[in-house]
């Protein structure tokens, strides 16, 4: 199956600080989701981005899927975006539903 | 709309207790997803159906665990004879065209 690395495993910033994550994957991928849990457990969709660009609000998400990278930008960090980041693939082979996810970015905001 | 719900958000069981976990989809949601989730990792895919039909078990750790879908919409994961290593937050997803939603998940604790 596909392999999924985040990097970094830990962020801590001050408030207001930009970060990128990033997601490298084993193999090609017919989707790619990014999500925030959130402290209470709760998986919050953030990006359903199998390749290209796409922005919401202070957030952004670029997938290159021809070189196995997907990276979430943060800009302007507040407190609320605490929490794990994970990236999560979908495999290309016919018949393969599910997402194989990361080990998650955990993100401390520091007010 | 309504998102994915489940229940109970929390089951102490002892060991060797039969549990059932309900997870009620998004109204019109073909696929339904089962995930476990142990502490400080991610989620990892148990099984996967599409409509009544289960598709894909292969996630699933155990013959004591099972899953269904009767009427193609509330699911029901049942795990039998507990053990403290089933000890994880299960979570439900759903999705129609690939994206996945997730509910909150049902944290399990066996003693």
């Amino acid at each position: 199956g596909i392999q999924v690395e985040q990097s970094p495993p830990d962020l801590i910033l001050q408030e207001g600080a930009n970060s990128t994550l990033r997601c490298n994957f084993s193999d090609s991928v017919n989707n790619l989701q990014w999500f925030h849990q959130n402290p209470w457990g709760q998986l919050i969709n953030l990006f359903y981005i199998p390749s290209g660009t796409k922005q919401n609000g202070r957030l952004s998400a670029t997938t290159v899927a021809t070189e196995r990278y997907s990276l979430l930008y943060i800009s302007s960090s507040q407190t609320t975006d605490s929490g794990v980041y994970f990236c999560a693939p979908l495999g290309s082979n016919f018949g393969n539903e599910k997402l194989t996810f990361g080990t998650g970015t955990r993100l401390t905001i520091i007010p | 709309g309504a998102g994915v719900s489940q229940s109970p958000r929390y089951k102490v069981a002892k060991r060797g207790q039969d549990v059932a976990l309900r997870c009620d989809p998004i109204s019109g949601h073909v696929s339904l997803f089962w995930y476990q989730q142990a502490l400080g990792q991610g989620p990892e895919f148990l099984t996967y159906f599409q409509n009544e039909a289960q598709l894909d078990k292969s996630g699933l750790p155990s013959d004591r665990f099972f899953a269904e879908r009767p009427e193609g919409s509330v699911s029901t994961l049942k795990i039998q004879r507990t053990q403290q290593e089933d000890s994880a937050v299960y979570l439900c997803a759903s999705s129609t065209y690939n994206e996945q939603f997730f509910g909150p998940g049902t944290r399990l604790t066996v003693l």
